[in-house]
Order: structure tokens, then C-alpha cells, then sequence
């Protein structure tokens, strides 16, 4: 079975700190782990993907993670935060194997401060 | 990447009534998901529904309260039968593609009242 936990379910950052959302997962096979983010009313954008090559994942908006697996972690990360940058955060496990259902975190959510 | 389009993107139900979601894809796919959101929480899969099989339900749901149809590879409702408020949530459908990402719709938000 696979599992996601993010720590934390509420982050503030002021604009232009660094922002650190964690994620931690459990996985009996090489798992496949995502970010989502989630802005009010709308729905789910991918922000990166590890999917078994370079550990170090880059995605959209500035935003990375690296993958470690003696932690089984996949923590997010941004040099400076932006107020857009305020939104629902989901980290995300599936495989390859038993039909690639994505298993989600219970979410973090980022708030910017000016 | 799937372009999914969901219907109806929201909708205000009376309890009691049931009310079916469409999930159409640009492509074909193999296995396609049913989540659901409530309010101010995370995802949970209801169920995988894979054409030409019965849907495969997780821990908590059931094919009596959530009925899928799956006729062919572009293509699923989820029907969300005999509501009451407790039911109010996003519904999204995914389908998996390439064997390493998952793509969703925009979602139903289903108000019960």
C-alpha cells in the first residue's frame, strides 16, 4: 500500500523567504511522486513529477524537490516565495504497478505574507 | 498530454435526488479515476473504471452509492445516488497517461441541499 504525509497543515512565509512544504511517503515499490498546487476554485496543476530518473526535479514556477529515498521524502522547495504564490499544495504518490492510482496527501496550505 | 472535460462543472441538488457526472477524454486510456474533494479537504479515490470490467471500489464507497459506467475508452459517469449534504464535494475525474503522470478534469462541485 502506499501512503503520502505532508507536515504541516498550514505554512506562512513572508514574500521573498524561502518556502519548504514537506512530504514524506511510503511505498512497497519504486514509487512515482508528485506535486500538485491548487488555487482557490479551480483545479489541480502539476507542479513536478519524480518518476525514477534525476533526483532532483525542477517544475514550473520556480518551484523543485529532490527525491530521497534513505528519507523517503520528497519535499518541496522555493528560493523566494511570491504572493501568487499562495495556494493548496498536494503531494502525491502512485506506480507503475496496480493500476497507477495516485494516492494524495492530506494538502498544505501556503499563505504569503507582503 | 489528456484533455478531460467534465459535466455538468457544478450543480445545486435536492436530497434525496442522484445526480451522474460525465468524464470525457481526447484520447483513449485504459484506466480512468473518480475522486472526490470535500470541502477543504484532500483528494480520495472513489474508484477505478476500466473499460469493459466492473469498477474497482476503495475502502469506504460502494457501487450501490456511487454507480460508474464505463462503455468505452474515452468515456465514464459517476453517478452520486440518493444525496444528502454530507455528499456536497468536488468530483474529479483522472485518467493516467505515458505510465507516469495522472490528469484531471476541472472537476464537478455538487452542492446538496
Amino acid at each position: 500500500a502506499q501512503s503520502v504525509t505532508q507536515l504541516g497543515s498550514h505554512v506562512s512565509v513572508s514574500e521573498g523567504a524561502l518556502v519548504l512544504l514537506r512530504c514524506n511517503y511510503s511505498s512497497s515499490v519504486p514509487p512515482y511522486l508528485f506535486w500538485y498546487v491548487q488555487y482557490p476554485n479551480q483545479g489541480l496543476q502539476l507542479l513536478l513529477k519524480y518518476t525514477s530518473a534525476a533526483t532532483l526535479v525542477k517544475g514550473i514556477n520556480g518551484f523543485e524537490a529532490e527525491f530521497k529515498k534513505s528519507e523517503t521524502s520528497f519535499h518541496l522547495t522555493k528560493p523566494s516565495a511570491h504572493m501568487s504564490d499562495a495556494a493548496e499544495y498536494f503531494c502525491a504518490v502512485s506506480s507503475n504497478t496496480g493500476g497507477f492510482k495516485t494516492i494524495f496527501g492530506a494538502g498544505t496550505r501556503l499563505f504569503v505574507k507582503a | 498530454s489528456a484533455v478531460i472535460s467534465q459535466k455538468p462543472s457544478r450543480d445545486i441538488c435536492q436530497r434525496g435526488t442522484s445526480l451522474t457526472i460525465q468524464c470525457q477524454v481526447d484520447s483513449q486510456v485504459t484506466m480512468m479515476f473518480w475522486y472526490r474533494q470535500q470541502p477543504g479537504q484532500s483528494l480520495t479515490l472513489i474508484a477505478t473504471a476500466n473499460q469493459g470490467s466492473e469498477a474497482t471500489y476503495e475502502s469506504g464507497f460502494v457501487i450501490d452509492k456511487f454507480p460508474i459506467s464505463r462503455p468505452n475508452l474515452t468515456f465514464s459517469t459517476l453517478t452520486v445516488s440518493n444525496m444528502s449534504p454530507e455528499d456536497s464535494s468536488i468530483y474529479l475525474c483522472s485518467v493516467e497517461e505515458s505510465g507516469t503522470e495522472a490528469f484531471f478534469g476541472q472537476g464537478t462541485r455538487l452542492t446538496v441541499v
